[in-house]
């Protein structure tokens, strides 16, 4: 079975630059998650959606950071416009309720370099 | 209050050796999951072993086994006859305490494992 997939897989971009993320979770998952992680802080929720519905936006940075889920099949995040601080990995995990203690996979990650 | 601790930072073990790696949680709620994940230099990250708060024995899956000792809170990792290819980061991760939707996981700081000949 296909995991969760990502990309891009790197990106360098410049400050003030838009950015996206893209993520496809595995087929029959119901809930979507976007993860942060950097030296300083670690793993960090960003957002996370059940059956395409935004559910916890709490851990998204401010404003210049949107995610979206149109269908259950792919989510994207967004950054606009992009910082030097928002250099980090971002990763798209997805579960399913019931199954392993609702078990989240990861993606391999889009390791995102601001400059 | 950190609800997740991984008190190391670095760990060695030479290879075919065992090794734990020690997780230590906290929470009120009485229903929750432990999970260790691996996280390699390549970057991804690799789902290990998952415990229930009410699941009786240890879980195990192949060389991992997850010491869980509930009235202290911990969720140590075993690795037996470790491999080079071990050599990774190490999480231990709790899914929040259960709401009913929630299903978001804390993850502790890591530890780093490296297996030497």
């Amino acid at each position: 079975d296909a995991g969760v997939i990502q990309s891009p897989r790197h990106e360098v971009t410049e400050m003030g630059q838009e950015v996206t993320l893209r993520c496809k979770p595995i087929s029959g998952h119901d809930y979507l998650f976007w993860y942060r992680q950097t030296m300083m802080r670690g793993l960090e929720l960003l957002i996370y959606f059940n059956n395409n519905v935004p559910i916890d936006d709490s851990g998204m940075p401010e404003d210049r950071f949107s995610a979206k889920m149109p269908n259950a099949s792919f989510s994207t995040l967004k950054i606009q416009p992009s910082e030097p601080r928002d250099s980090a990995v971002y990763f798209c995990a997805s579960s399913l309720r019931g199954r392993s203690g609702n078990t989240i996979y990861f993606g391999e990650g889009s390791w995102l370099t601001v400059v | 209050a950190q609800k997740i601790t991984q008190t190391q930072p670095g760990m060695f073990v030479q290879e075919k050796e065992a090794v734990t790696l020690d997780c230590t949680y906290d929470t009120s709620d009485q229903s929750y999951g432990l999970f260790w994940y691996k996280q390699p230099s390549s970057g991804e990250m690799i789902f290990l072993i998952y415990q229930g708060s009410y699941d009786e024995q240890n879980a195990t899956e192949g060389r991992y086994s997850l010491n869980f000792q509930k009235a202290r809170k911990s969720a140590n990792l075993v690795i037996s006859a470790s491999q080079l290819g071990d050599s990774a980061m190490y999480f231990c991760a709790m899914r929040e305490p259960n709401t009913g939707t929630a299903s978001k996981l804390t993850f502790g700081t890591g530890t780093r494992l490296q297996v030497t000949l």
